[in-house]
């Protein structure tokens, strides 16, 4: 079984700041990872993912993450946010191949003020 | 193209009570998962159906259930209501059950399940 920690569950920061959203996650076996992004009152839209290849994927909205085996981590970064970056963040996991059973950390809250 | 619907957008049932939520897939897809997502945590997988038969099940009683027309869109039907089950229950579709770079699950709105 995986499981995925947010190690945040709220980030306050001001516009054009840099960010980074940490994930970290377990399994005994080759995973797959994403992120998603929730809006308010919206479902879940997916961000980036990383299948396999390079270990840093990037979006295009300007938003990267980078795999790292060895910390089993798959943290989430921009170096200059905007008011409308302002969502719900979940990082999520499933076992390599299978791509239908996501497990979800709990979620990190980025709010980004004027 | 149309994405993921679900219907309806928001319910209020009174505990005991049955619930079904549905769903319509992107057209070409034939996979169709269920998540509940409480206020406050991730989403959590209930169940996926592929070519009308269930291909995997998450942690949840069998009060939940589920089943996929030969159109591949989908209900999840819940019984005995709780009010833990006060959720966004999301529909999410894929062209396959598993595997492949292209195989990306796209979720729907969500329905907002509110049991008093």
């Amino acid at each position: 079984a995986q499981s995925v920690t947010q190690l945040d569950s709220q980030v306050p920061v001001f516009e054009e700041a840099p960010v980074e959203l940490r994930c970290n996650y377990s399994s005994s076996v080759s995973v797959y990872l994403f992120w998603y992004v929730q809006y308010p009152n919206q479902g879940l839209q997916l961000l980036l993912k990383y299948l396999s290849g390079s270990t840093l994927v990037e979006s295009i909205n300007g938003f990267e993450a980078e795999f790292n085996k060895s910390q089993t981590s798959f943290h989430l970064r921009k170096p200059s946010v905007h008011i409308s970056d302002t969502a719900e963040y979940f990082c999520a996991v499933t076992k390599s191949g299978s791509n239908y059973k996501l497990t979800f950390g709990k979620g990190t809250l980025l709010t980004v003020n004027p | 193209d149309a994405g993921v619907t679900q219907s309806p957008t928001h319910l209020i049932k009174t505990r005991g009570q049955h619930v079904t939520l549905r769903c319509s897939p992107i057209s070409g897809h034939k996979s169709v998962s269920w998540y509940q997502q409480v206020l406050g945590q991730g989403p959590q997988f209930i169940f996926q159906y592929y070519e009308k038969e269930e291909r995997g099940r998450g942690n949840f009683p069998d009060r939940f259930s589920a089943r996929q027309f030969p159109n591949y869109s989908s209900e999840l039907n819940v019984n005995a209501l709780l009010l833990g089950d006060s959720a966004l229950y999301l529909c999410a579709s894929s062209l396959r059950a598993s595997g492949g770079a292209d195989n990306e699950q796209f979720f729907g709105p969500g329905t907002r399940l509110t049991v008093l």
